[in-house]
């Protein structure tokens, strides 16, 4: 089974409109996080927001907020106000667990890929 | 603001070739991982590093891979004989103890031939 769900491969959204981007997971974990990323045409992996499982808000940055419902498992990202900046590829991302060594690493998701119209 | 670096960022080599990846983690970083991304796919897991040894690494990573941190500034992946099939975008990335985040670097393109 996938442990990480990103079920719409492309989006389009028109500027300065809200977009909101689906993410669903698969954990047996009482403690994980989630993060989104954005990666654009030049490759790099950009941080963009991170929920911690016991977290009880909805994180947000900026114009990134994190729609977080624990008991359906999905951790869906907002981008207000999107901007032609924001074409990019969207992954979603879950690390689970915690060892001695902390936790060991992050399983990805395939992405979607948001095109910002103007 | 801190951030990962690597080097080089394309690389192209022959198959059956040697190659390094090389990373430098944000500085007071203690967690290091390699993940690779081939064109159009998933970021997928290769090892993490903490310690000075491997703490856990998936089925990608075989005999052909190997991590080391030389000194204490640098993060390195070798890959003995190179296939096709690793042609990727490698990233490198850190994470502090004080957070769950990881921090990418810019990648880099390898290019088996």
């Amino acid at each position: 089974a996938q442990k990480i769900t990103q079920t719409q491969p492309g989006m389009f959204v028109q500027e300065k409109e809200a977009v909101t981007l689906d993410c669903t997971y698969d954990t047996s974990d009482q403690s994980y996080g989630l993060f989104w990323y954005k990666q654009p045409s030049s490759g790099e992996m950009i941080f963009l927001i991170y929920q911690g499982s016991y977290d009880e808000q909805n994180a947000t940055e900026g114009r990134y907020s994190l729609n977080f419902q624990k008991a359906r498992k999905s951790a869906n990202l907002v981008i207000s106000a999107s901007q032609l900046g924001d074409s990019a590829m969207y992954f979603c991302a879950m690390r689970e667990g915690m060892n001695s060594g902390g936790y060991q690493k992050v399983t990805f998701g395939t992405g979607t890929k948001l095109q910002v119209i103007p | 603001e801190p951030e990962v670096t690597q080097t080089p960022s394309h690389q192209v080599t022959q198959m059956g070739q040697e190659v390094i990846l090389r990373c430098v983690p944000i500085s007071n970083h203690l967690y290091f991982y390699w993940y690779r991304q081939i064109l159009g796919q998933k970021v997928e897991f290769l090892v993490s590093f903490y310690n000075n040894e491997i703490s856990e690494k998936s089925e990608i990573f075989d005999d052909q891979f190997s991590v080391e941190r030389p000194d204490g500034s640098n993060f390195t992946l070798k890959i003995r004989s190179t296939k096709l099939e690793d042609s990727a975008m490698y990233f490198c990335a850190s994470r502090s103890s004080s957070t769950d985040t990881q921090y990418f670097g810019p990648g880099t393109r390898l290019t088996v031939l």
